[in-house]
């Protein structure tokens, strides 16, 4: 079963905590993607990463890091720097960054704060 | 700042109709445009990608892309309730930014 999985489905952070949100492709997928959703809002780019062991912020990379240790894991974590972290996060990859490349979402994974 | 807008809605149309969503973009060297569908609470899934001038064409759905314009639609034929979602428009940017730029979505309600 191919696909993208995140977990937890729901999580919730005390203030001061940092957490983190598992995304994991089985897609043989070079690039993978954060992105952040708000209520009535489209999706904000977080991070990118195009290959192993490198990674690029995108517009709102404030308060988050990632890591891409593994080509099929890009785990995203939230820190307490991110004082408005409630939101609907997604996760997607593709075969390679660019213009006709499409982007495959995971399921994402809701934050909310205690 | 690279933009992309869609009227957030609601859209109301009957059973049968067809649906029009639009979406226009600010970056003249976007190259690729993407329309997802997604329903309440779940990810968004592709729905059509579109990257040269004119029509595109899959079952009830079609892209329509006018560089010159820089205005992408998209057309649902013969609407479903089950067509009832948001619609997100995305935008390929070129240049350093090179990533997918969304719009808000266009909420479409299909009634029965």
């Amino acid at each position: 079963d191919g696909g993208i999985t995140q977990s937890p489905k729901y999580l919730f952070r005390k203030e001061g905590q940092n957490v983190t949100l598992s995304c994991e492709q089985n897609l043989n997928h070079d690039a993978m993607y954060w992105y952040r959703q708000d209520p009535g809002q489209g999706l904000r780019l977080i991070y990118y990463s195009q290959i192993v062991n490198d990674f690029q912020k995108g517009d709102i990379a404030e308060g988050y890091s990632v890591s891409r240790e593994k080509k099929e894991s890009f785990p995203l974590t939230v820190t307490s720097a991110q004082k408005n972290p409630t939101a609907f996060y997604l996760c997607a990859s593709s075969i390679a960054l660019g213009p006709q490349e499409t982007q495959y979402f995971g399921p994402g994974t809701r934050l909310l704060v205690l | 700042q690279k933009e992309v807008e869609q009227n957030s809605g609601p859209l109301s149309v009957p059973e049968g109709a067809i649906a029009s969503l639009n979406c226009t973009y600010s970056d003249r060297g976007s190259q690729s445009f993407f329309w997802y569908r997604q329903y309440s609470g779940k990810s968004p899934e592709l729905i059509m990608s579109i990257y040269s001038n004119g029509d595109k064409e899959d079952g009830r759905f079609t892209a329509q892309l006018n560089k010159a314009s820089q205005y992408v639609s998209l057309l649902i034929r013969d609407s479903q309730p089950s067509d009832s979602a948001t619609y997100l428009c995305a935008v390929f940017s070129s240049g350093s930014a090179r990533q997918l730029t969304f719009g808000s979505g266009t909420q479409l309600t299909v009634l029965p």
